[in-house]
Parts: C-alpha cells; structure tokens; sequence
C-alpha cells in the first residue's frame, strides 16, 4: 500500500488562473479531507468529502472547490488564484464513521506557488 | 466555535531535559485527542491518541477535562524529537481541526 499519494509534488501557476490537485487515499479509506498549510503554520482544513459529497467544509471562498470519485480518489480545485493561495496543500483519508478514534492518513503535499 | 491553541510557537531544550508541549482546546461535544508530528522533510503522522492510553517514543499526553487541555511530555528529550508538533481533537464524522502548531528544537 502506497499509502495517500498526492499529484503533483509541486506546482507555479500565474495569479488568476485555476489549478486542480489529486489525491489518492489509502486503500480502503472512504474520506477525503484536504488542507491549507502556509508556511510556519498549522494545516487549515479546506473541506471534507465522504460519498463523493461534501460533508463539511472550513472557513474557505467557493474558488476552493472539490470532487471526490467513486474509487474515493479526490481533486481540489482552486480558481482566480492569489498570491495568498500558495502553500503546502496536503490531502489526508481516514474511515469516516467506523471507529470513534479513526486516525488520518497525510499525503506528502503539493507545493503551490503563484507567481 | 472550534479551537486549539497551542501557546508556544518555538521550544528549545537541550537533550535530556523534560519537554511538555501544551495544548488547550475549546471543542463541542466530547472529542478524541490526538497529537500529530511532522519531522523535518516527512510527512504530516499520527504520534498518540487519548483514547489508546499509549505511550509513543516516550512521549505521554494527559487530558484534563476541566482545564480542557491535552498536553504532550516527555521526561527526557531526544534530538530525534525534534520536530512541528500539532495537537488536534476530533469526533468520529467530523474532520480534524489543528492547532498553529510548536516547534520543538533539541539540542546536545
């Protein structure tokens, strides 16, 4: 098991175009979260997808927007992108609801820098 | 709403003394408890759990309720430990929330 694989590892995208990362969970993982991490900061949540639905969602504009497919592999989107949107975006699975203490899973994340 | 805070941005000490690295939450409901690491160039880890009651590279973490804290120690710190350090709670359901995070330096 490779474990949560995120594509690609790194990313210079110009001020007002749109990206979209990928991930993939562990195996047997059904949820999908991802995060912001800006430098010498704690990971922000972005949004939780479970069901190829968006179940809950942190304090993000609706130019962060995301999928997740029926294999449970899962793409963030960003449009309009600002320079403040360059950071570490890390994708992280887990069970959803099977265990009270479920531990998440963190991909090596994808570095994006807007220029 | 919400909340961990994790006072300390940088702690530095010196190999073989006690580390404790302090986390205080503020969270509805009853969450689980988790502190997380990222060593230099790795990937984001799960280090320990409340709800397992582990003891993981020597480091312990007790939960008070009352104070609404979870702090994480060690009796005698190693270089290896060096490392950003995250305190999260979480309840089944619901994605984990961080806090900014302490950078534990340990030096000889």
């Amino acid at each position: 098991d490779a474990g949560v694989t995120q594509s690609p590892t790194h990313l210079i995208k110009t001020r007002g175009q749109q990206v979209t990362l990928r991930c993939s969970p562990k195996s047997g993982h059904d949820t999908v979260s991802w995060y912001q991490q800006a430098l010498g900061q704690g990971p922000q949540f972005i949004f939780q997808y479970y069901e190829e639905e968006e179940r809950q969602r942190g304090n993000f504009p609706d130019r962060f927007s995301g999928h997740q497919f029926p294999n449970y592999s899962s793409e963030l989107n960003v449009n309009a992108l600002l320079l403040g949107d360059s950071a570490l975006y890390l994708c992280a699975s887990s069970f959803l609801l099977t265990r009270r203490d479920t531990e998440a899973f963190f991909g090596q994340g994808t570095r994006l820098t807007v220029v | 709403a919400q909340r961990v805070t994790q006072p300390e941005k940088l702690l530095s000490v010196f190999k073989g003394a006690p580390v404790e690295l302090k986390c205080n939450y503020s969270y509805s409901g009853s969450p689980e408890l988790f502190w997380y690491v990222q060593y230099s160039r790795q990937r984001l880890q799960l280090l320990l759990r409340h709800i397992s009651r582990e003891s993981i590279k020597g480091f312990t973490a007790d939960l008070n309720k009352g104070e609404t804290s979870f702090h994480l120690k060690k009796p005698f710190a190693q270089e290896e430990d060096s490392a950003m350090y995250y305190c999260a709670p979480n309840q089944a359901g619901t994605a984990l929330i961080f806090g900014k995070g302490t950078t534990l330096s340990v030096s000889s």
